[in-house]
């Protein structure tokens, strides 16, 4: 059983570009949500989506954006990148209403911004 | 507002010795507290978590923590620490265990390194 997989591992960008992650979540998991963590500090909650639609967002800007298809896995957009957006982006799933609901993390896409 | 702090972002341990990696949360509700490890280049993988049903929580690998309501603490710690538990640990806190409110707020890490 595959866990939570992201695509690519690693993307190297410069500013002002715009770049999209992808995440599957673990088989029969519905939920994504999305982390960022930057270098030295604890992840940062970005947003979560269930059924298609974006349920909770944390304090990130607009330039954030996702999705969620069908199938229930994902995508993380960000545009107009800055410097600052260099870091490890986590996505996690987990299935809504498990009587022992868990978040099950992918290994991450490492993000630099030059 | 629920926030986690984590003393100490550097623990340094001899093989076979105690390991206390110390949390210390805040909220304005009963919270939901968890530990997570990181491995180099891997994701995170819950350790344990503590949902209201007993205050000391089991979890894998030989760790447990103490939810302490007085002290606003959720300690992690393990009697006799081995190489392998070398790595970056977080605590976190949520307001739910689950559902789609499930979002985790989380400390900046304490990296435990083990030394032989």
């Amino acid at each position: 059983d595959a866990g939570v997989t992201q695509s690519p591992t690693h993307l190297i960008k410069t500013r002002g570009q715009q770049v999209t992650l992808r995440c599957s979540p673990k088989s029969g998991h519905d939920t994504v949500s999305w982390y960022q963590q930057a270098l030295g500090q604890g992840p940062q909650f970005i947003f979560q989506y269930y059924e298609e639609e974006e349920r909770q967002r944390g304090n990130f800007p607009d330039r954030f954006s996702g999705h969620q298809f069908p199938n229930y896995s994902s995508e993380l957009n960000v545009n107009a990148l800055l410097l600052g957006d260099s870091a490890l982006y986590l996505c996690a799933s987990s299935e809504q209403g498990a009587s022992d609901e868990k978040l099950f993390f992918g290994s991450g896409t490492q993000l630099s911004v030059l | 507002a629920q926030s986690v702090t984590q003393l100490g972002s550097h623990v340094s341990v001899s093989e076979g010795a105690l390991v206390l990696l110390r949390c210390n949360y805040s909220s304005s509700v009963p919270p939901y507290l968890f530990w997570y490890v990181q491995y180099p280049n891997q994701g995170l993988q819950l350790l344990l978590k503590y949902t209201s049903a007993a205050t000391l929580v089991k979890g894998i690998n030989g760790f447990e923590a103490e939810f302490k309501k007085s002290e606003t603490s959720f300690h992690l710690t393990k009697p006799s620490a081995h190489m392998s538990d070398a790595a970056e640990y977080f605590c976190a806190v949520s307001h739910n265990s689950g559902g789609s409110n499930y979002k985790l707020t989380f400390g900046k890490g304490t990296l435990l390194t083990v030394n032989p």
